[in-house]
């Protein structure tokens, strides 16, 4: 059964990186001919998708964070790896890394749902 | 960027009686090539990361009962609980994957009245 694991500093200080690693077991990254996404949920708000990676390393980003946002995939150690810079308070939120669903090639417009999720990491900004 | 919006944003239903949430898409997510709605949704409990309920609109995921369905084409989507049980109490999004962001709808929170 695949299973992800974020981990990461639950405290970043304003204007500091933020990073964090997504650890699969039970299944390959490279398996997934799709790209593995990550979200976040501020506290008490919605889902916000954030960034995504395919295993060869091609990523794509929400457009009002790639300026900051660095996305990267380690198919050694089977990890996915997020760095935000000059984080504020806005970013405070919780971090979750997801697989993207099987589309099959004849549906595919480029993007998928998501399962499963990994359990996500809280990130505090702190000023 | 498609929004989605879901309504309402709570709802609190009796135990064994029927729970509708709606999603609305700002342009369509129906797909004529294939006829298919780009549409997912999820439930998500407390202190967990959303769980895969219904893809393709109306697809149920393996494992999720059966009173959990989906229906709706193009812009408007419903998500319905036939029968509460009060393990449905949680929050529930909508996404779309039509197109690129994707995007959720801001949740509807469903508890027990």
């Amino acid at each position: 059964q695949l299973q992800l694991q974020e981990s990461g500093p639950g405290l970043v200080k304003a204007s500091e990186t933020l990073s964090l690693t997504c650890s699969v077991s039970g299944g390959s990254i490279s398996s997934s001919t799709y790209y593995w996404a990550w979200i976040r949920q501020p506290p008490g708000k919605g889902l916000e998708w954030i960034g995504s990676v395919h295993y060869s390393g091609s990523t794509y980003y929400k457009s009002s964070l790639k300026s900051r946002l660095t996305i990267s995939v380690d198919t050694s150690k089977n990890q996915l790896s997020l760095k935000l810079s000059s984080v504020t308070a806005a970013d405070t939120a919780v971090y979750y890394c997801a697989r993207p669903g099987v589309v099959p090639a004849a549906d595919w417009r480029g993007e998928s749902w998501f399962d499963p999720w990994g359990q996500g990491t809280q990130v505090t900004v702190s000023s | 960027d498609i929004v989605m919006t879901q309504s309402p944003d709570s709802l609190a239903v009796s135990l064994g009686e029927r729970a509708t949430i709606n999603c609305k898409s700002s342009q369509s997510v129906l797909y004529s090539s294939n006829n298919k709605n780009y549409l997912t949704w999820y439930q998500q409990k407390p202190g967990q990361p959303p769980k895969l309920l219904i893809y393709w609109a109306s697809t149920r995921e393996s494992g999720v009962p059966d009173r959990f369905s989906g229906s709706g084409s193009g812009t408007d989507f419903t998500l319905t609980i036939s029968s509460l049980q009060a393990e449905d109490v949680a929050l529930y999004y909508c996404q779309q994957y039509y197109s690129t962001p994707i995007t959720f709808g801001q949740g509807t929170r469903l508890e027990i009245k």
